[in-house]
């Protein structure tokens, strides 16, 4: 079967670096998403990576290992803003969407 | 986990025709679901929030007419797209939400690929 794993919840500290991290295993691979989402908001795009590498973008960076099935979303200078839970999907051979359950990320001052 | 699944993966239509999209929460019962619509790399845009049994509550913008929802049961709810044009070609992706009103967990479906020639 399909599946992504991330972690259900992390804890960080205001103006820290927190990783959470996407394993996944699905059939195909046409790309990876991250989305940052906040109660009771729509999920907004962070980034898609679709070849190995990590891609920076501001304070937030995502990274891809196909051969690894793995990704990791970077969060640096951390803001209270920043609490909210992330999601990690991969778009597979059929592009379908396969989505993880989302990690809730709590900042505290 | 939870699993919700959309029927069809993708459609292709002809401009003008109707084409609906089913989203049902398998394993779960869901208060509520919603719809969004995809555009490549960007977020998830809301169109509509609907409620088992009552009307769905559009997003500012979107056309009640057009897009068409109905959530008969807590496991189904269909998004109908009238007189589809191909500015209607999109990627709708629906969720379930379990639980009350204070529980924000969403399950996301794989989502629709619609194509209107």
């Amino acid at each position: 079967g399909q599946n992504i794993d991330q972690p259900t919840e992390m804890t960080a500290t205001e103006g820290a670096i927190v990783q959470i991290n996407c394993t996944y295993q699905t059939s195909g691979f046409n790309g990876l998403f991250w989305y940052q989402q906040h109660a009771g908001e729509a999920p907004t795009f962070l980034s898609y990576n679709v070849l190995d590498g990590l891609e920076e973008k501001g304070r937030f960076s995502s990274f891809l290992s196909r051969s690894k099935g793995y990704s990791y979303l970077l969060l640096k200078e951390l803001q209270m803003k920043d609490s909210a839970s992330y999601l990690c999907a991969v778009l597979d051979s059929n592009y379908q969407l396969i989505w993880g359950a989302g990690t809730k990320l709590i900042i505290k001052p | 986990g939870a699993v919700v699944s959309q029927h069809p993966s993708w459609v292709i239509c002809k401009s003008g025709t109707s084409v609906k999209i089913e989203c049902r929460s398998l394993d779960f019962q869901a208060t509520t679901m919603f719809w969004y619509r995809q555009f490549p790399k960007q977020s998830l845009m809301l169109m509509a929030t609907s409620n088992e049994g009552s009307k769905a509550t559009y997003e500012q913008g979107v056309e009640k007419d057009k897009f068409l929802i109905n959530h008969a049961s807590l496991t189904l709810s269909t998004l109908t797209v009238t007189s589809a044009h191909p500015e209607d070609s999109s990627f709708y992706i629906c969720s379930a939400r379990i639980g009350s009103w204070d529980t924000d967990t969403q399950y996301f479906g794989p989502g629709t690929r619609l194509t209107v020639l």
